[in-house]
């Protein structure tokens, strides 16, 4: 069976901060995919990205970066200079061929101004 | 390209009576997804649709069923109403198990939200 874990319920930053989110999972599949999505207050999921696991190469889409090592099972986020907007609540997620999403419970971040 | 959505956006039920949710996949995509949010958890995994037929179930009980149209819509039927059942319910499309790795990536709509009273 699949699981993600996300031990950050909560974070609270000061704007301009960086921070990481942490994502650890739990799978026998050598072949899998990892996510992160984004729920603003609206509550619609945002796809932010797809991570294969045959490709460690580490990620970066401007102020946002990702770090997969499979050497620990961690898929962590980190949101450069974080801004306001970014607050929302962040999920990782864990598929095998696109079927059966197993998502982690979340962690809620808060951007202060 | 028009995204997923659903209908409708709330509804309140009563205990023990049926509910049916509607979802409209995104345009390409031929895989819906359903998923049962609860106030403070992540998704749970309820069904997949793909071609009109289930290709995967999470643990629900079978008062959770569903269907796929050859459009690709879909709905989610709940019957017998429980007051655990009161959740965002969220729909998700995909382009497809054939259609390689990027079809994997699941574009949600915005959820219908259920108060079961």
């Amino acid at each position: 069976a699949q699981k993600v874990t996300q031990a950050q319920t909560e974070i609270s930053v000061v704007e301009k901060e960086d921070v990481t989110l942490d994502c650890v999972y739990e799978t026998r599949d050598t072949t899998y995919y990892l996510f992160w999505y984004k729920q603003p207050p609206s509550g619609e999921l945002v796809f932010l990205i797809r991570r294969n696991s045959f490709d460690e190469q580490n990620e970066i889409s401007g102020r946002y970066s990702w770090n997969f090592q499979k050497s620990t099972s961690s898929f962590n986020f980190t949101i450069t200079a974080s801004q306001v907007v970014d607050s929302a609540v962040y999920f990782c997620a864990l598929s095998l061929y696109g079927q059966n999403f197993v998502f982690g419970p979340g962690t809620r971040l808060s951007v202060l101004p | 390209e028009t995204g997923v959505t659903q209908s409708p956006t709330h509804l309140i039920k009563t205990r023990g009576q049926q509910v049916t949710l509607r979802c409209s996949s995104q345009s390409g995509h031929n895989t819906v997804s359903w998923y049962q949010q609860a106030l403070g958890q992540g998704p749970q995994f309820i069904f997949q649709y793909y071609r009109e037929e289930e290709n995967g179930r999470g643990n629900f009980p079978p008062r959770f069923s569903g269907l796929q149209f050859p459009n690709y819509s879909s709905e989610l039927n709940v019957n017998a109403l429980e007051l655990d059942d009161s959740a965002l319910y969220l729909c998700a499309s995909s382009g497809g198990l054939a259609g390689g790795i990027s079809s994997y990536e699941q574009y949600f709509g915005p959820g219908t939200r259920l108060t079961v009273t």
